[in-house]
């Protein structure tokens, strides 16, 4: 059972922005670094955003990340085709000593 | 270039055991922490396990804590996951990870493609 919260549907027409939020608590979001990662269908993770902010080399700037308090949240803008894939959010948890993963949004394009 | 080769998956009984290799290349393995993340068919991810990069620090999570035991032989670039006491719901594929650093709590940069593990009698 995830303790990290996400919708579990997004949806935008091409070219607008879409902004995906992930929900948490003090011993994850609110003392670690969130992550984002986009999942095509049957293939492996990629990751999106790290460090909250952070976007991995090959990455479009259209992705970017944020953070406030115990919630972070993934934008999308200039919404392609391409993007209609899941993305899920990412972080340590101080309690349980391990990394949790957020319930997944599938994102649609219109 | 990174990459990452698991294998070990199959159908196995319940109470039965596996387990994983990840073989790694493309980088110096031992300085990198790794992970195991498992995905059930149709569901989300599940974080399973990591491990340091010198291999002293380990952590797990709760549904698979005394079950399931990660490992890593920095010699021969290889993470392993010994699985026993296996379930019906850990059957899912079970994907490999680098992280970023040598750090547990990093984010994961590189993917294995996963391997298949199927529990059913």
């Amino acid at each position: 059972q995830s303790v990290l919260t996400q919708p579990p549907s997004a949806s935008g027409t091409p070219g607008q922005r879409v902004t995906i939020s992930c929900s948490g608590s003090s011993s994850n979001i609110g003392s670690n670094t969130v992550n984002w990662y986009q999942q095509l269908p049957g293939t492996a993770p990629k990751l999106l955003i790290y460090s909250n902010v952070q976007r991995p080399s090959g990455v479009p700037d259209r992705f970017s990340g944020s953070k406030s308090g115990t919630s972070a949240s993934l934008a999308i803008s200039g919404l392609q085709s391409e993007d209609e894939v899941d993305y899920y959010c990412a972080a340590w948890d101080d309690s349980l000593n391990g990394s949790v993963f957020g319930t997944g949004t599938k994102v649609t394009v219109l | 270039e990174v990459q990452l080769l698991e294998s070990g998956g199959g159908l196995v009984q319940p109470g039965g055991s596996l387990r994983l290799s990840c073989a790694a290349s493309g980088f110096t393995f031992k300085n990198y922490a790794m992970s195991w993340v498992r995905q059930a068919p149709g569901k989300g991810l599940e974080w399973v396990s990591v491990i340091s990069g010198n291999g002293g620090s380990t952590y797990y999570a709760d549904s698979v804590q005394g079950r399931f035991t990660i490992s890593r032989d920095n010699s021969k670039d290889t993470l392993y996951l010994q699985m026993n006491s296996l379930r019906a719901e850990d059957t899912a594929l079970f994907y490999c990870a680098k992280l970023m650093g040598p750090l547990v709590f990093t984010a994961s940069d590189y993917w294995g493609q996963g391997t298949l593990v199927t529990v059913s009698s």
